[in-house]
């Protein structure tokens, strides 16, 4: 399953909206659980990633609320309702729905 | 606190072999399932494997496939990533991860990462 996310990367102001789109190559909608198998992190610089929103939209615990994350089957999309300048990293989405699990290219954020 | 350090990195030649670690603490080892995530030098991430809490259920990546085998000890709360046949395209930081409690699949706690080079 090929995962591609858009834009590569992004500037946007302190305050503003950012958007990243992560389109899977097949749906990730199980139906028997009415579930999406997607994941989204967040990685900064020099640091591991950290898992941001399971399940398509289900926010991890800690995480701020500006984050979220919304979509099904095959169009995905996390929101970040009011950039921080601590949002700074590059942001991926990961299918899980069918191994071999995969990424999607990654999505740099910056502020503009 | 969950803790996971990984070990065993490190610079070898192709066809070569190098064994990872991953010592786990904080948390009932034997219940998470876990991961091998891996980062080549300025790229994206790429998912490696996948072993259940048991052990008894193992997925790998295509590209390592037949090549690297997960393994773990739950009585030593240790995962283990043996890699035969090294290449140069395995050069990366390797994540030893411990999945979530409400999703199996994904990585909800990560290493600091161990590096593999692959060069002659």
């Amino acid at each position: 399953t090929v995962m591609t996310q858009s834009p590569d990367s992004l500037a946007v102001s302190l305050g503003e909206r950012a958007t990243i789109n992560c389109k899977s190559s097949q749906s990730l909608f199980h139906s028997s659980y009415n579930k999406n198998y997607l994941t989204w992190y967040q990685q900064k610089p020099g640091q591991p990633p950290k898992l941001l929103i399971s399940w398509a939209s289900t926010r991890e615990s800690g995480v701020p609320d500006r984050f979220s994350g919304s979509g099904s089957g095959t169009d995905f999309t996390l929101t970040i309702s009011s950039l921080q300048a601590e949002d700074v990293a590059v942001y991926y989405c990961q299918q899980y729905f069918t191994t071999p699990w995969t990424f999607g290219q990654g999505t740099k954020v910056e502020i503009k | 606190e969950v803790q996971l350090v990984e070990s065993g990195g490190g610079l070898v030649q192709p066809g070569e072999s190098l064994r990872l670690s991953c010592a786990a603490s904080g948390f009932p080892f034997s219940d998470y399932s876990m991961n091998w995530v891996r980062q080549a030098p300025g790229k994206g991430l790429e998912w490696v494997s996948y072993i259940g809490g048991s052990g008894g259920t193992i997925f790998y990546a295509d590209s390592v496939k037949g090549r690297f085998t997960t393994s773990r000890d739950n009585a030593r709360n240790s995962l283990y990533l043996q890699m035969n046949n090294l290449r140069v395209e395995d050069t990366a930081v390797y994540f030893c991860t411990r999945a979530s409690t409400t999703c199996w699949e994904c990585s909800q706690h990560w290493g600091q990462g161990t590096l593999v080079t692959v060069s002659s």
